[in-house]
């Protein structure tokens, strides 16, 4: 048990569908971050939220992409018209307390046929 | 150039030996280094910090860290099977906002 719950564990979908991911928290943690894992890559930043506020977008986030944060505490991440690159694991990540180091959830491994 | 440098291995060693694993990096505003696991097809476990230079020891890790040369590593001492993994540095810049900026990870395999 990580302290994150992650939704769907694994999705396969065809290129040019939407797909919508989910991540929520056990407990109450104001800070909220997504990343995105390729093949033999490390995590790379996608954004993050503070409450229900995202306060930063990476340009690797297009605008096929977006996140949302309604309530200051699960959070979902859609993609829009899928494409074969966007084949990955899409990582959420708690921070709970400042300075302290997030933890990451299991993750969606999403998968573009 | 990317900012976190990280051999991917693989590194394949018996069970028992000591691991060195390292990353180099290029910002010098990064403050905080971290190292992460992560087994196959699970999310990254958190497994040392540090802030700023220094060694840090937990167990059978040692994280260092030499600012000057921009250059961290984690020591594995008695390494065991179940270290089977690949190991991820990470870090960031200071302030409580995460951005954590990961190397490419390596590929620990240690052989019973």
């Amino acid at each position: 048990d990580t302290g994150v719950s992650q939704d769907p564990r694994h999705k396969i979908t065809k290129r040019g569908q939407n797909v919508t991911f989910r991540c929520d928290p056990i407990s109450e943690h104001n800070r909220l971050y997504w990343y995105r894992q390729t093949l033999g890559q490390g995590p790379e930043f996608l954004t993050y939220f503070q409450n229900e506020a995202q306060l930063e977008k990476s340009r690797l986030l297009s605008d096929r992409f977006s996140a949302e944060r309604p309530k200051g505490s699960f959070s979902t991440l859609e993609i829009q018209r899928t494409e074969q690159g966007d084949s990955a694991m899409y990582l959420c990540a708690l921070q709970e307390l400042v300075n302290t180091e997030a933890f990451f959830g299991q993750g969606t491994r999403l998968t573009v046929v | 150039q990317k900012e976190v440098e990280q051999d991917p291995g693989p590194l394949s060693v018996p069970e028992g030996a000591i691991v060195s694993l390292n990353c180099t990096y290029s910002n010098s505003a990064f403050q905080y280094f971290m190292w992460y696991r992560q087994y196959s097809r699970k999310g990254p476990e958190l497994l040392m910090y540090t802030y700023s230079s220094g060694n840090k020891e937990d167990g059978r890790f040692t994280a260092q860290v030499d600012k000057s040369s921009k250059y961290i590593s984690l020591f594995i001492r008695d390494s065991q099977p179940s270290d089977s993994a690949t190991y991820l540095c990470a870090m960031r810049h200071s302030g409580g906002y995460q951005k954590v900026t990961f190397g490419t990870g390596t590929k620990l395999q240690v052989i019973p």
